[in-house]
């Protein structure tokens, strides 16, 4: 069963800290990894795509990674701002699609930037 | 327009009452999805159409729960005789061709919906 898993489920750090979110799957075939922002009360916004034969990928202070040979891909966000409180979900897609368009979302993690 | 666009963005009605709510893809976009999302929980999968193909309709959770899509475009989700249990935003989402491209899929604010 295609499953993804995202941890922690929740982290507070101070604003200007560093911090990693991760994500370990288990979709198969492997199409495509997103990872999604989600402030509170609104639609999810793309922040990544990677595919198969991406290591890494940037978008401002964001920073994904995927190691297909272990499943795992691991999202950081560089001198965290109070804006980025939000939750972050990790999405898998099957090559060929399937059920739900082989889409599988983890079920996020809340992230909480302090002043 | 722009973006994907949903309406009513808030609903309240009554226990027992039909719901029902919109969906303007972008504009092209082949695939268009459905899912549901409780307080402080993740994405459900409900439902995903693809073109002129047949609907997946996989996660509907019971028979209250249809949707349709008219013209490959507008989308509705309709909810019958609600329940205290369907209180959530409803999420819709578009993208071309589909998850397994790679391509952005592209998400409304979504319709909160509360069943009193």
């Amino acid at each position: 069963k295609n499953q993804v898993e995202q941890s922690p489920q929740s982290l507070i750090i101070l604003e200007g800290k560093n911090c990693t979110l991760q994500c370990n799957y288990t979709v198969s075939p492997f199409s495509n990894l997103r990872w999604y922002k989600q402030d509170t009360g609104r639609g999810p916004v793309s922040l990544t795509i990677m595919t198969f034969s991406e290591n890494t990928k940037s978008n401002g202070r964001y920073t994904a990674t995927l190691d297909a040979d272990t499943k795992q891909s691991s999202l950081h966000i560089t001198a965290s701002q109070l804006s980025d409180s939000a939750s972050y979900i990790c999405v898998v897609s099957a090559r060929s699609g399937g059920g739900a368009d082989g889409l599988t979302f983890g079920k996020g993690t809340h992230l909480i930037i302090q002043p | 327009g722009a973006g994907v666009s949903q309406s009513p963005s808030n609903k309240v009605t009554e226990k027992g009452k039909d719901v029902e709510l919109r969906c303007d893809p972008i504009s092209g976009h082949t695939a268009l999805y459905w899912y549901r999302q409780s307080l402080g929980q993740g994405l459900e999968f409900l439902i995903y159409f693809q073109g002129n193909s047949a609907p997946d309709k996989s996660g509907l959770p019971s028979d209250r729960f249809s949707a349709e899509r008219t013209g490959g475009s507008v989308s509705t989700l309709t909810i019958q005789r609600t329940q205290q249990e369907d209180s959530a935003v409803y999420l819709c989402a578009s993208s071309s061709p589909g998850g397994y491209s790679g391509n952005t899929i592209y998400f409304g604010e979504g319709s909160w919906l509360t069943v009193v």
